[in-house]
């Protein structure tokens, strides 16, 4: 079945850096790739979203790549700012929204 | 205002009892999920429902029982046979089997003893 891997576990950027989170998927079918941000004692929230035949999206602050053929794709977050702080999970799908399968999440830190 | 309620917020149990979390959501959606969520952890799937009276198991349904009698509501069961129930259970939606994008609930943090 799906494996969906998320590096690093842990991340800590300066306020206005940027943050880089990575995902690999092992299932080539995945065409679908939410990202979803959980603050503290919450549910997650969908924050971006990417389907295979597209390599990039952006929403303002934050930008979503993929890379089909290595089986890849990241999460880039610009200027951050401390309200980004928060766990992040990459997900994939592969047609159903039953399936979505979760990676283990980041937990990104800004100091100010 | 439109959302997914899960509760209660904190639940504490003794160990051999069942326990029932409660979602309950306005959306119209016609699907339903139960996660489970460990510290570390992504979240696996225990439940899901795709429409009233029908539902499948997940990925680590056992120890778990749900029901789905109305389109709103999407109880879970924490039965006693479930081995580690302490986590945190997200409770979630869409629109339809076909729809992608899914909505979370608050979530509940059951602690058995």
């Amino acid at each position: 079945g799906e494996n969906v891997e998320q590096h690093p576990s842990t991340l800590s950027v300066q306020e206005g850096d940027s943050a880089v989170i990575k995902c690999t998927y092992s299932d080539s079918a995945s065409n679908y790739f939410p990202w979803y941000k959980q603050e503290l004692g919450k549910g997650p929230q969908l924050i971006i979203d990417i389907r295979s035949n597209v390599g990039e999206k952006k929403d303002q602050r934050i930008a979503v790549t993929l890379n089909k053929t290595a089986k890849h794709f990241s999460l880039h977050i610009t200027e951050t700012q401390p309200e980004d702080s928060a766990v992040y999970f990459c997900a994939a799908s592969k047609g159903s929204a039953s399936k979505i399968i979760f990676g283990s999440g980041t937990r990104l830190s800004i100091r100010p | 205002d439109g959302g997914i309620t899960q509760s209660p917020k904190y639940l504490f149990r003794k160990e051999g009892q069942n326990v029932t979390l409660s979602c309950e959501q306005n959306l119209n959606h016609d699907a339903m999920y139960w996660y489970r969520q460990d510290p570390g952890q992504g979240l696996r799937l225990i439940y899901y429902s795709q429409i009233v009276n029908d539902f499948q198991k997940g990925d680590i349904a056992e120890g778990y029982s749900v029901s789905r009698e109305k389109k709103e509501s999407f109880p879970l069961t924490v039965t006693s046979a479930q081995k580690n129930p302490t986590a945190f259970y997200l409770c979630a939606s869409s629109s339809g089997p076909g729809s992608y994008e899914q909505y979370f609930g608050p979530g509940t943090r059951l602690t058995v003893t």
